[in-house]
């Protein structure tokens, strides 16, 4: 079975500043590692993914994030913090192969403050 | 290209009362579909999933039911709601070709009463 955990349901930051997101997750096979954005009353829309290769990935609006197996986590980083990136950001986990779940974590909430 | 359409955006619906919510991909064939729902405040419960036609996973026991009468259509139904039911309702797909992304519709706010 999988599992993910994000530590702190809401984090601020200042604008400009650093924003740092934990993920860690629980999986007895190879995982493929995702965050997703939510804003406002809408979808989920991809961010980035891990699936092999190497393991810092990066993905859209200067998001990145890197795959540690040892520590069996996957944080999310931006180098500074914009307005726009106020929202949910949720880390999921899938088996590797096509595996059929498809598991996210509870989300944490970004506010950026001006 | 492909595109997923769920619908209604917006439910009101009184206690005891049925429920269907539709979910339809156009531009691919043979998707995984899922179900999610969010409650307020909190992160994704994945509902059920199908993996083709006739076939449904349940992930958790509850007053919902899912249905997949056609290879691009998932259905997401219920005979009597209750208020825990409230929440928003995403459907999402994927298959191999998107290389295990998952794309997701744009919900529906369901509000029991």
């Amino acid at each position: 079975a999988q599992s993910v955990t994000q530590l702190g349901s809401h984090v601020s930051v200042s604008e400009g500043a650093l924003v740092l997101l934990r993920c860690n997750y629980s999986s007895s096979v190879p995982p493929y590692l995702f965050w997703y954005v939510q804003y406002p009353n809408q979808g989920l829309q991809l961010l980035l993914k891990y699936t092999t290769g190497a393991t810092l990935v990066k993905g859209i609006n200067g998001f990145e994030a890197e795959f540690k197996k040892s520590e069996t986590s996957f944080h999310l980083t931006k180098p500074s913090a914009h307005m726009s990136d106020a929202a949910e950001y949720f880390c999921a986990v899938s088996e590797a192969n096509y595996g059929q779940n498809f598991v996210f974590g509870p989300g944490t909430r970004l506010s950026v403050l001006p | 290209s492909q595109t997923i359409h769920q619908w209604p955006a917006t439910l009101v619906q009184p206690v005891g009362s049925p429920l269907s919510l539709e979910c339809t991909v156009e531009g691919t064939s043979n998707p995984n579909l899922y179900w999610y729902r969010q409650a307020a405040g909190r992160g994704l419960q994945l509902l059920f999933y199908s993996v083709g036609i006739g076939q449904i996973s349940s992930e958790v026991p509850q007053n919902l039911s899912a249905s997949r009468p056609q290879d691009r259509q998932f259905i997401l139904s219920s005979k009597k709601l209750l208020l825990s039911d409230s929440g928003f309702y995403l459907c999402a797909w994927r298959t191999s070709a998107t290389n295990e992304k998952l794309f997701f519709g744009s919900g529906t706010q369901l509000s029991v009463l």
